[in-house]
C-alpha cells in the first residue's frame, strides 16, 4: 500500500521569497514516480513537477525544484522567486512504475504575501 | 488540442436521486479514474479503469458505480445520492505506455464538478 503525507496544512510567503512545501510518503513498490499538482482557485489540477525515483538528480522546472531523499522517503518542492500566481492548493503524489494508481496527500495551501 | 471534459460542472440535487456525472477524453488513454476532493482529505479514488469493459473500484466506491464501454467515456453515476456524496468530482486519465514497459504518465485532470446534494 502507499500512503503520501503533507505535514502543513497551511504555509505562506513573501513575495520574491522562497519556501519549502514538504512530502513524506510510503511505498511498498520497489520502483515509482513522485509529482507535485497545483490548484488554484479555478481548480484546475496542474502538474508542477515529476521524480523518477530511480534517478538520484533532483529535478527541476524553471523556480519549482525538489529535494528528494529516497532513504528518508522525503519529497520536499522547493519555490523560489515567489510570485502572487503561485498561490494554490499543493499535492504530493506517488505512483508506482508498473501500477496505474496514483495516491495524493492532504495538500498544503499556499498564500503569497504582497 | 487533446482534453479531457467534465459535465455538468455544477449540479445542486436532492437525497435518494440519481446522478450521473460525464467524462469524456480525447487522449486516447487506457487510464481513466474518478476522484473526489474534501477539504482535509486530498483526492480519494472512487473507481478506475484501465480499459473499455475493464472497472474497478476504488477506497471510497460505496453509492457509486462507472461503466467503460468505449476508451473516451466513464460515467460516473451516483445510484441514490447522499448528503455526504457533496463534493467536487475530478475525473482523470493517463497513459499506460509501451507494451511491456514502465507507464510514464501523469494524470490529465478535468476542469471538475461541484456536485451538491440537500
Amino acid at each position: 500500500a502507499q500512503t503520501v503525507t503533507q505535514s502543513q496544512p497551511e504555509m505562506s510567503v513573501q513575495e520574491a521569497e522562497t519556501v519549502t512545501l514538504s512530502c513524506t510518503y510510503d511505498t511498498s513498490e520497489s520502483d515509482y514516480y513522485l509529482f507535485w499538482y497545483k490548484q488554484p482557485p479555478s481548480r484546475q489540477m496542474i502538474l508542477v513537477i515529476r521524480q523518477e525515483a530511480y534517478k538520484q538528480q533532483n529535478a527541476t522546472e524553471n523556480r519549482f525544484s525538489v529535494n528528494f531523499q529516497k532513504a528518508a522517503k522525503s519529497f520536499s518542492l522547493k519555490i523560489s522567486d515567489s510570485q502572487l500566481g503561485d498561490a494554490a492548493m499543493y499535492f504530493c503524489a506517488s505512483r508506482g512504475v508498473y501500477g496505474q494508481n496514483f495516491v495524493f496527500g492532504p495538500g498544503t495551501r499556499l498564500s503569497v504575501l504582497p | 488540442d487533446a482534453e479531457i471534459t467534465q459535465s455538468p460542472r455544477h449540479k445542486i440535487t436532492e437525497t435518494g436521486r440519481q446522478v450521473t456525472l460525464a467524462c469524456h477524453q480525447t487522449w486516447n488513454h487506457n487510464n481513466m479514474f474518478w476522484y473526489r476532493q474534501d477539504l482535509g482529505h486530498g483526492l480519494r479514488l472512487i473507481h478506475y479503469s484501465y480499459g473499455v469493459q475493464d472497472t474497478n473500484k476504488g477506497e471510497v466506491s460505496d453509492g457509486y458505480s462507472v461503466s467503460r464501454s468505449n476508451t473516451e467515456d466513464l460515467p460516473l453515476t451516483l445510484e441514490s445520492a447522499a448528503s455526504s456524496q457533496t463534493s467536487v468530482y475530478f475525473c482523470a486519465s493517463s497513459s499506460t505506455g509501451t507494451s511491456g514497459g514502465p507507464n510514464t504518465g501523469e494524470l490529465f485532470f478535468g476542469e471538475g464538478s461541484r456536485l451538491t446534494v440537500l
